[in-house]
């Protein structure tokens, strides 16, 4: 079974609106951490958002913010009011904490979010 | 302070060619890792090392060869490429640590294909 499931191969989306990507992710650890990153069409990957599997709050980072469900196993990332430069492949990630962490990062298959202006 | 560093950016081998990717950080960050990147898939675990003289393997790590002999090193082997090696290469480092939120740094990333 797949750890992190991105359901959203692409998306389109115009510019200024909110944008919601979908992240389900499975697994049997109590503490673990979850990730999403940026990937351009330059190719690095940029951090940009984290939510601990103990944090009530979600978390929130500028225009980015993660609605975390913990019972349902869900990450989703928001970004508000998209611009142009938000147009980029978006990965979901997961840390479980066994063995330290040492497992790294496992990532869903990513989205590919289209900003039009 | 450079971060991740990776070279070379980009590479051109031939089936069978040995060739080895470098990676350097200069956070002393004791945990380092590879992953690959293919098409359509998100990034997968090749080798870790969470401190020097200390590897070991992640989900898909045959054809490689990793060694740590220093906390800012840890070049990825390639023994005898193959075509199924195609793919872009990431290096990353974090501190080490049970805590599941380190920030996890990568580099740009090296491209490399395998005729």
């Amino acid at each position: 079974a797949q750890k992190i499931t991105q359901t959203q191969p692409g998306m389109f989306v115009q510019e200024k609106e909110a944008v919601t990507l979908d992240c389900t992710y499975d697994t049997s650890d109590q503490s673990y951490g979850l990730f999403w990153y940026k990937q351009p069409s330059s190719g690095e990957m940029i951090f940009l958002i984290y939510q601990g599997s103990y944090d009530e709050q979600n978390a929130t980072e500028g225009r980015y913010s993660l609605n975390f469900q913990k019972a349902r196993k869900s990450a989703n990332l928001v970004i508000s009011a998209s611009q142009l430069g938000d147009s980029a492949m978006y990965f979901c990630a997961m840390r479980e904490a066994r063995r330290g962490g040492a497992d790294g990062l496992t990532f869903g298959k990513g989205t590919h979010l289209i900003i039009q202006p | 302070n450079a971060g991740v560093t990776q070279t070379p950016k980009f590479q051109v081998l031939k089936t069978g060619q040995s060739m080895t990717l470098q990676c350097a950080q200069d956070m002393n960050h004791e945990y380092m890792s590879w992953y690959r990147q293919d098409p359509g898939m998100g990034l997968r675990l090749i080798h870790y090392s969470v401190g020097a003289g200390i590897t070991d393997q992640g989900e898909v790590p045959n054809g490689y060869n990793v060694s740590r002999s220093t906390t800012e090193d840890f070049p990825l082997r390639l023994l005898s490429a193959a075509p199924s090696q195609t793919s872009v290469y990431f290096c990353a480092s974090r501190l080490a640590g049970g805590h599941p939120g380190e920030t996890q740094y990568f580099g740009p990333g090296t491209r490399l294909l395998v005729l």
